[in-house]
């Protein structure tokens, strides 16, 4: 079955330090991967996506996640972490052609960042 | 970069009455637009896909007299809650793919609904 987990339910990070929210996902075909960051009430905002090529893929706002076949894993990093980056994010994989936009999401990682 | 807009962006009814969202695609044409449903704390859960011209797909489990889907044209799909209740209540966000097969979605702000 199709499925994308992310382990962490919340995660708490300090202002400056580094930050990586955890992604696996079990998928027939090959897989396209997206990270995506939710605000309180708001819709969802692409971070970054992985198609093909270069494995580690970077995205907006400083965010880069790397895709590991071998561990079925999409990682989402940041090197130093704003208070502006609290936020649900989201995990999710898809496939192009005539199911492209169908996403499966995970659950979500909630961020919250101490000053 | 292309905007999906969504609205209401909050409504609140009263239980039994119908709602509409409506979802366009602002600066592109939309084939097909998805709609999600995410309860607080919960991730999205796609209900169905909207297919310009054509009846809608549902997801398992969705009930589609309930959830009527509508897409008119090529950048709105709107979809109606019909006599809701309160379990209805919850965050509906719809994206739209636009023609170029990269995969990549458009979500709108999404629509609170209450249902009292």
């Amino acid at each position: 079955a199709q499925s994308v987990t992310q382990p962490d339910i919340h995660i708490t990070v300090s202002e400056g330090a580094s930050l990586e929210l955890r992604c696996n996902y079990s998928y027939g075909a090959t897989p396209y991967l997206f990270w995506y960051v939710q605000s309180p009430g708001q819709g969802l905002q692409l971070l970054l996506k992985y198609f093909s090529g270069d494995t580690l893929v970077q995205g907006i706002k400083g965010f880069e996640a790397e895709f590991k076949r071998s561990q079925s894993s999409f990682n989402l990093r940041k090197p130093s972490v704003h208070w502006s980056d609290a936020a649900e994010y989201f995990c999710a994989v898809g496939a192009l052609g005539s199911n492209t936009g169908k996403l499966i999401f995970g659950q979500g990682t909630t961020l919250q960042v101490k000053p | 970069g292309a905007v999906v807009s969504q609205h209401p962006s909050w409504v609140i009814c009263k239980s039994g009455t119908s709602v509409k969202i409506e979802c366009r695609s602002l600066d592109f044409q939309a084939t097909t637009m998805f709609w999600y449903r995410q309860f607080p704390k919960q991730s999205l859960m796609l209900m169905a896909t909207s297919n310009e011209g054509s009846k809608a797909t549902y997801e398992q489990g969705v009930e589609k007299d309930k959830f009527l889907i509508n897409h008119a044209s090529l950048t709105l799909s709107t979809l109606t809650v019909t006599s809701a209740h309160p379990e209805d209540s919850s965050f509906y966000i719809c994206s739209a793919r636009g023609s170029s097969n990269t995969g990549e979605l458009f979500f709108g702000e999404g629509s609170r609904l209450t249902v009292l």
